[in-house]
């Protein structure tokens, strides 16, 4: 068990760019969350999937956010046209459905200058 | 909207004090989550809680979910510095295809000095 990985650990782009960030869960996991955390908040949830089904998207997730688990293993969030408001840390997690404990992972910290 | 209140933000104590941290909400969840996050790193999982009432030990960790399921608080006995960080309560509340969609508290800041 090796953990929650995501890539890249940190990002800097200019306004206006498109960024993607990529997540491997832990083997076998099939629950896969993506949360966003504001410096001084908790993170706060944007999406979730089931195997590479999407099931349930915030509404802080705007049309310039999509999210894809295309074979139901790693995760990617792609940012469109980024603003200076989406500077956060990206998280991921995963979990087994057994009583749906979440595993974080590192995160992403992008800043949007 | 789910909102949960954690109390204090801030909290400053010197080795060997204990402590208490509170978890509230208007709302009911289906389990409450404590997780610790150091700086720049994601939240780490302590415990989970799940029946109303229960109280977990974790070596000098104490958790406990509130009867109605509405509030918990964490009580650390003898803090050490290796206790320095951002603690997060979390509620579950269950989503569409059985996942667990988690409500996080606005975190207590814990130092612990020498």
């Amino acid at each position: 068990d090796t953990g929650v990985s995501q890539d890249p650990r940190h990002k800097i782009t200019k306004r206006g760019q498109n960024v993607t960030f990529r997540c491997d869960p832990i083997s076998e996991h099939n629950r896969l969350y993506w949360y966003r955390q504001t410096l001084g908040q908790g993170p706060e949830f944007l999406t979730y999937f089931q195997n590479e089904a999407q099931l349930e998207k915030s509404r802080l997730l705007s049309d310039r956010f999509s999210a894809e688990r295309p074979k139901g293993s790693f995760s990617t969030l792609e940012i469109q046209r980024t603003e200076q408001g989406d500077s956060a840390m990206y998280l991921c997690a995963s979990s087994t459905g057994i009583g749906d404990t979440q595993y974080f992972g590192p995160g992403t910290r992008l800043t949007v200058l | 909207t789910q909102l949960l209140e954690q109390s204090p933000q801030f909290l400053s104590i010197q080795e060997g004090e204990n402590l208490t941290v509170y978890c509230n909400s208007s709302s009911v969840f289906s389990s409450l989550q404590w997780y610790r996050q150091e700086p720049g790193e994601g939240p780490v999982l302590l415990v989970t809680v799940v029946t109303g009432g229960e109280v977990k030990k974790l070596k000098r960790l104490t958790f406990q979910f509130g009867d109605a399921r509405k509030d918990s608080s964490l009580h650390i006995t003898a803090a050490q510095p290796g206790d320095t960080g951002l603690y997060l309560c979390a509620g579950g509340g269950w989503i569409t295809g059985g996942g667990n969609k988690l409500t996080f508290g606005t975190g207590t800041q814990l130092k612990v000095e020498l």
